[in-house]
């Protein structure tokens, strides 16, 4: 089981709708959760990250975390063609001092 | 500097031989990481620095990869006799601070090994 698993896509969406990423981690004692945002052929950018249960809301960006379920997600409102992007997952582990680890990343894509 | 540089952009090299890559992080920040990213797959953590010291070096693939840091700001990475399966980008990032998560990406040193 890997670490942190995310569906790689591609998720398409039509603009102006809601698109939901979502991300699950296998260490229960996670802590940190981020949502990382990557352009085709440039370097990932941090966008959100989120520490406990609940929503976390940033402009058109909600971050949700259930550590119950060990699940978080990340929705994007009123999808735009400049949010299509490949969007990483990061956790970092419990006691793993600094490491984060990345999930594989979905593939979104905003059709006009 | 004003962002992570890393050199150089793209390395071509042949199997066997053995490869540098060089990483000069944001001015200030103490943590430095180390990613590998194969083509359409996610990052696979390598190695992270606190100052000088890596107190995770778990994710070195093998013996033939090495780090290291020195005054607390550059980083190389290097990598000896080289095989096909090296080839990827590889990525440096900094943070202010370990644990933070906020990690600063440089743009990557592309390797190809023939």
């Amino acid at each position: 089981q890997k670490e942190v698993e995310q569906n790689s896509g591609p998720l398409s969406v039509p603009e102006g709708a809601i698109a939901s990423l979502n991300c699950t981690y296998s260490d229960r004692g996670s802590q940190s959760f981020f949502w990382y945002r990557q352009y085709s052929g440039k370097s990932p950018e941090l966008i959100m990250f989120i520490y406990s249960n609940g929503d976390k809301e940033d402009g058109r960006f909600t971050a949700q975390l259930n550590k119950a379920s060990q699940y978080v997600s990340l929705l994007i409102r009123d999808s735009q063609p400049s949010d299509s992007a490949t969007y990483l997952c990061a956790v970092t582990p419990y006691n793993q001092g600094g490491k984060l680890i990345f999930g594989q990343g979905t593939e979104l894509s905003v059709k006009p | 500097g004003a962002g992570v540089s890393q050199s150089p952009s793209n390395k071509v090299t042949e199997k066997g031989k053995d490869v540098e890559l060089r990483c000069d992080p944001i001015s200030g920040h103490t943590a430095l990481y180390w990613y590998r990213q194969s083509l359409g797959q996610g990052l696979e953590f390598l190695i992270y620095f606190q100052g000088n010291s890596a107190p995770d070096k778990s994710g070195l693939p093998s013996d033939r990869f090495s780090a290291e840091r020195t005054g607390g700001s550059v980083s190389t990475l290097t990598i000896q006799r080289t095989q096909q399966e090296d080839s990827a980008v590889y990525l440096c990032a900094s943070s202010n601070r370990v644990g933070t998560g906020e990690l600063f990406f440089g743009e990557g040193s592309r390797l190809t090994v023939l």
